[in-house]
């Protein structure tokens, strides 16, 4: 595998149920992003891991829980979400400390919460 | 903070016409820029990146950016589109020494034949 994976590609989730999305990355960048891309809508930030700490969290509601356990994986949890949580969720990485700033994206997950 | 504009949201364009896509940012200090393209169920794709040094930069596939720090722009341009090149393409912009990016709302490109 190169660059950015992400997995499951497709989600459909009830608003009671609990499921994780996965991202991977085969870069070995040092910072890893979680973005939330609804249509017609600038990309969201939701949040930042840098070297495994998280550095940043745009006011993102707590039924979403990141996790970073070390600088390759970046796991998003989910719970009771809501229907206009549906959106492609985007995994990024880069390398902050060569200042370059480039962003390498995953192929998303596409998530409809019913 | 940063912030960026594109200023068409949707572009038609015949193929093998020349095509640009507008964007401006705002920031009070210098900042770093990029434009991403991102076709049809893929993630975002880097075009190219301006850091510093020449203001017309190259990038992949034929597109080339300029950027304006009097008129604080970095339009993209491509001489003559194919059909390939329909998808939406992001302009972003990071602060120097801030590894966060903003991106605009994005420009959807329509290639027809």
């Amino acid at each position: 595998e190169t660059g950015v994976t992400q997995t499951p590609r497709h989600l459909v989730m009830g608003m009671t149920n609990k499921k994780s999305l996965k991202c991977e990355q085969h870069l070995g960048h040092n910072a890893m992003y979680w973005y939330k891309q609804s249509a017609k809508k600038p990309l969201e930030l939701m949040f930042v891991y840098n070297f495994k700490e998280q550095t940043e969290n745009n006011s993102v509601p707590s039924r979403f829980s990141p996790e970073c356990p070390n600088s390759s994986h970046l796991f998003l949890h989910l719970h009771t979400l809501q229907p206009e949580d549906s959106a492609l969720y985007l995994c990024a990485s880069s390398q902050v400390l060569q200042g370059t700033y480039e962003q390498y994206f995953g192929p998303g997950t596409r998530l409809t919460v019913t | 903070a940063q912030s960026v504009t594109q200023l068409d949201s949707q572009v038609p364009v015949f193929e093998e016409a020349p095509v640009e896509l507008r964007c401006n940012y705002s920031s009070s200090v210098s900042v770093y820029l990029f434009w991403y393209v991102q076709y049809p169920n893929q993630g975002l794709q880097l075009l190219l990146k301006y850091l510093s040094g020449s203001t017309l930069v190259k990038g992949i596939n034929g597109f080339e950016a300029e950027f304006n720090k009097s008129q604080t722009s970095f339009h993209l341009r491509k001489p003559s589109v194919h059909i390939s090149d329909t998808a939406e393409y992001f302009c972003a912009v990071s602060v120097i020494n801030d590894y966060k990016l903003s991106f605009g709302a994005g420009t959807t490109v329509t290639v027809r034949a």
